[in-house]
């Protein structure tokens, strides 16, 4: 079965600063997908960004890229110029090409401070 | 597009009573995800639709938990009779197609059982 490992229950930035959050994964399949999402106290479920295993270019989206090493079955979010807005938890999730049951990780309660 | 909606935000009941959890689906989307949410086990997929017929419910706690999909826009999550061991954060998905693109959540309901 797929596991998600979150290792980083909480992370800290300083506004204006760059974090990484971690995220490893476990699976025997070739093709899947990566999602990283982000949940604020207000408990919505938000898409922050996504990776096609096939591609070996990381994806980007605006202040938020990845680092995909598929070899290491890593996939770690970068957050560029923190934002006390990016204040939230944050969930990896792995998804089979042909699997329609999402595996997330614990989560990571990044804070911002000011 | 309104997004996922769900209905109600937030339920407060007694145990042994019957609770009902509702979800609209975003127009177009022809899989529809149940997610339940807790501190100690993280989220769990409880089962999934394609179609509106449910593909797999091997997630679903016990036979207390009941799910529908009557139409391509409304689904139906009943708890009957309720535990304290319910209270969760469920949440309900929807994604275009079965094995592909990306989940997209509703804001969850907040059940709290006394």
């Amino acid at each position: 079965a797929q596991t998600v490992t979150q290792s980083q229950p909480e992370m800290s930035v300083q506004e204006a600063e760059t974090v990484t959050l971690s995220c490893t994964y476990d699976t025997s399949e070739s093709d899947y997908y990566l999602f990283w999402y982000k949940q604020p106290p207000s408990r919505q479920m938000i898409l922050v960004i996504r990776q096609e295993a096939y591609k070996q270019q990381n994806a980007t989206e605006n202040r938020f890229s990845v680092n995909f090493q598929k070899a290491a079955k890593s996939f770690s979010l970068k957050i560029s110029d923190s934002q006390l807005g990016d204040a939230a938890m944050y969930f990896c999730a792995y998804r089979g090409h042909n699997n329609n049951d999402m595996r997330f990780g614990a989560g990571t309660r990044l804070t911002v401070k000011p | 597009d309104a997004g996922v909606i769900q209905s109600p935000r937030h339920e407060v009941t007694e145990m042994g009573q019957e609770v009902t959890l509702r979800c609209k689906p975003i127009s177009g989307h022809n899989s529809l995800f149940w997610y339940r949410q807790t501190m100690m086990r993280g989220l769990e997929l409880l089962i999934y639709f394609n179609n509106n017929v449910p593909i797999d419910d091997s997630g679903m706690p016990e036979d207390r938990f009941s799910a529908k999909m009557p139409n391509a826009s409304f689904s139906t999550l009943k708890i009957q009779p309720s535990e304290p061991r319910d209270s969760a954060v469920y949440f309900c998905a929807s994604r275009w197609r079965l094995g592909t693109d990306t989940q997209y959540f509703g804001p969850g309901t907040r059940l709290t059982v006394l």
